[in-house]
């Protein structure tokens, strides 16, 4: 079962930031949060993944909380291309069955023009 | 860069044949992932490869399912007497893994969509 909870979809405006909040109160000290996205029909993207500190790369920025419950994940100026189902996931950073990917349903995003 | 390629983008076949889906991970990553996804499903794991070491069949669903990676580097998942339940999206992911502890970021291939008739 996926360790995380989403809401089910989202709208954005284009060119305003998409803020998507991802709640995983039950996360362990040696999990980390990834977040992928999975754009109809292809396989899933990865976008970001951090353990304790804020990170940001050419993609989004991901802020997790102090006490590593919760998540939100912001792609700072939404196009039409981030339309996308989106997931949260948290997974310790093994490789094997133990690290294999869990995708919960996701946040579905649709960036409106 | 290259990314992960698998061949081929579909597959139609009919019950009771075998098939075969190609994988080509990243270049110099050592780790490999079978995925599948069932039609509005998350992923399910099927099997990896790290390096040398014996793979983590953990997730083959029957013994009509094998995985080889060839030389480190591509992999390919047979399918032996398909079934209808057989169809589904197989993704292919790679990654760099540096060891225990290690980064594992998974990057996906584009998938084959199988069809058992």
């Amino acid at each position: 079962d996926a360790k995380t909870t989403q809401p089910t979809s989202m709208d954005c405006a284009e060119g305003r930031a998409a803020n998507l909040p991802c709640n995983h109160s039950t996360i362990s000290g040696n999990e980390y949060v990834y977040w992928y996205r999975q754009i109809h029909s292809q396989g899933p993207q990865y976008i970001i993944h951090g353990l304790k500190n804020n990170e940001t790369n050419e993609m989004a920025s991901l802020i997790i909380t102090e006490d590593r419950k919760s998540s939100t994940l912001i792609l700072p100026h939404a196009t039409l291309r981030d339309t996308a189902v989106y997931y949260c996931i948290v997974r310790v950073n093994y490789g094997g069955s133990q690290g294999n990917l869990i995708f919960g349903k996701g946040t579905k995003l649709s960036v409106k023009p | 860069g290259a990314g992960v390629s698998q061949s081929p983008s579909n597959k139609v076949t009919e019950k009771g044949k075998d098939v075969e889906l190609r994988c080509d991970p990243i270049s110099g990553h050592t780790a490999l992932y079978w995925y599948r996804q069932s039609l509005g499903q998350g992923l399910e794991f099927l099997i990896y490869f790290q390096g040398n070491s014996a793979p983590d069949k953990s997730g083959l669903p029957s013994d009509r399912f094998s995985a080889e990676r060839t030389g480190g580097s591509v992999s390919t998942l047979t399918i032996q007497r398909t079934q209808q339940e057989d169809s589904a999206v197989y993704l292919c992911a790679s990654s760099l893994r540096t060891g225990l502890g290690g980064t594992d970021t998974q990057y996906f291939g584009p998938g084959t969509r199988l069809t058992v008739l």
